[in-house]
């Protein structure tokens, strides 16, 4: 079965900082993998996602991620943050074999401060 | 382009009433359906998916069941609410063929008192 963990609860950064959040999954072969954001009482948007190819993976906003297939890892990054940034940010793996549907980590809520 | 409903936004129900959530897509046909329900600080869990009119799985044994009248159309449903059911409820959508990406409508605010 495959699973998702985001070691990190609660991450707190200054706007104008770096920040990198963790994800890793447990699946037996290539995985796909997501990560979206959430807005306090809103439903999830699409970041970015890898299917395969380039490792290093593009998105919305800025955001970056990338697959490492030996660490089981797909951290999700931003060079400088900002304000807007503040939202909880969930990583999530499907699969071909499992008709794609997705396993999703406890999610990170992230923290601005000005 | 592709659009997700939900409603109600919010709804406050009493322990044992009825439930009835629904979500409509437009834009796209024959689309994966699914639901969700997102408990604080434990992430997504899917309670129902479906792959077209009439064809529903269930992903974890529960006080709930999901239909789809429609191709469109994807509906949460409950006889008897109990308390545990009290959370935020995602309607999602994918392409049926290769659908690998899901896309979220807004969600519902269920409060069980």
């Amino acid at each position: 079965a495959q699973s998702v963990t985001q070691p990190d609860i609660h991450i707190t950064v200054s706007e104008g900082a770096s920040l990198e959040l963790r994800c890793n999954y447990s699946y037996g072969a290539t995985p796909y993998l997501f990560w979206y954001v959430q807005s306090p009482g809103q439903g999830l948007q699409l970041l970015l996602k890898y299917f395969s190819g380039d490792t290093l993976v593009q998105g919305i906003k800025g955001f970056e991620a990338e697959f490492k297939r030996s660490q089981s890892s797909f951290n999700l990054r931003k060079p400088s943050v900002h304000w807007s940034d503040a939202a909880e940010y969930f990583c999530a793996v499907g699969a071909l074999s499992n008709d794609y549907k997705l396993s999703f980590g406890a999610g990170t809520t992230v923290t601005v401060r000005a | 382009s592709q659009t997700i409903h939900q409603w109600p936004a919010t709804l406050v129900q009493p322990v044992g009433s009825p439930l009835s959530l629904e979500c409509t897509v437009e834009g796209t046909s024959n689309p994966n359906l699914y639901w969700y329900r997102q408990a604080a600080g434990r992430g997504l869990q899917l309670l129902f998916y479906s792959v077209g009119i009439g064809q529903i799985s269930s992903e974890v044994p529960q006080n709930l069941s999901a239909s789809r009248p429609q191709d469109r159309q994807f509906i949460l449903s409950s006889k008897k609410l109990l308390l545990s059911d009290s959370g935020f409820y995602l309607c999602a959508w994918s392409v049926r063929r290769g659908g690998d990406t899901q896309y979220f409508g807004p969600g519902t605010r269920l409060t069980v008192l």
